[in-house]
């Protein structure tokens, strides 16, 4: 079995400050882990995931996450906020193995003032 | 870019009535879900769909759901007599390939109000 946590459901930066949005996760079998935003009106888009090697994953529009197995974290990153990252942010994890479906947190809205 | 649509963006029903949520996956595509999250909640599994077929369902997916494929390029979810706990953002996606590290693309949505 699989699951996410997100603590808190709103997090609210300043522009240009450092995004910090956490995750962690419980799987009995090696996870697959992902973040996706989802912008006003629109679907679930993929930020970035984790699959197998390298640890430190770089996504589009400037974020990051770190796969820490000791922590059982899959925390997301950005070094500084723009305002047009004010969206929902979701964690998600997967098992390895064929048509494995994502199993979501609960989602994190991220507000970034001016 | 090629996308997931859902149709339509938001419907309203009354409790006990028919509805059908409508996806058009990625062409290529040939793996489909669908997630449903309820306001406030996670975001959930319902199904996933291959060959024409249910591949994987959760335990919400009950005989009041039904998937079909029924022209080669639709994904329907059907819910034969809606109750108020139906009511939520149903996400469609779909996956080239069945492998986990494939990229799932999501369509925006579907809102269902029960009322």
């Amino acid at each position: 079995a699989q699951s996410v946590t997100q603590l808190g459901s709103h997090v609210s930066v300043s522009e240009g400050a450092l995004v910090l949005l956490r995750c962690n996760y419980s799987s009995s079998v090696p996870p697959y882990l992902f973040w996706y935003v989802q912008y006003p009106n629109q679907g679930l888009q993929l930020l970035l995931k984790y699959t197998t090697g390298a640890t430190l994953v770089k996504g589009i529009n400037g974020f990051e996450a770190e796969f820490k197995k000791s922590e059982t974290s899959f925390h997301l990153t950005k070094p500084s906020a723009h305002m047009s990252d004010a969206a929902e942010y979701f964690c998600a994890v997967s098992g390895p193995g064929a048509n494995s479906k994502l199993t979501f947190g609960k989602g994190i809205t991220l507000s970034v003032r001016p | 870019e090629p996308e997931v649509t859902q149709t339509p963006s938001h419907q309203v029903t009354q409790m006990g009535q028919e509805v059908i949520l409508r996806c058009v996956p990625i062409s290529n595509h040939l793996y489909f879900y669908w997630y449903r999250q309820i306001l406030g909640q996670k975001v959930e599994f319902l199904v996933s769909f291959y060959n024409n077929e249910i591949s994987e369902k959760s335990e919400i997916f009950d005989d009041q759901f039904s998937v079909e494929r029924p022209d080669g390029s639709n994904f329907t979810l059907k819910i034969r007599s809606t109750k108020l706990e139906d009511s939520a953002m149903y996400f469609c996606a779909s996956r080239e390939s069945p492998t986990a590290n494939t990229e799932a693309f999501f369509g925006q949505g579907t809102r269902l109000t029960v009322v």
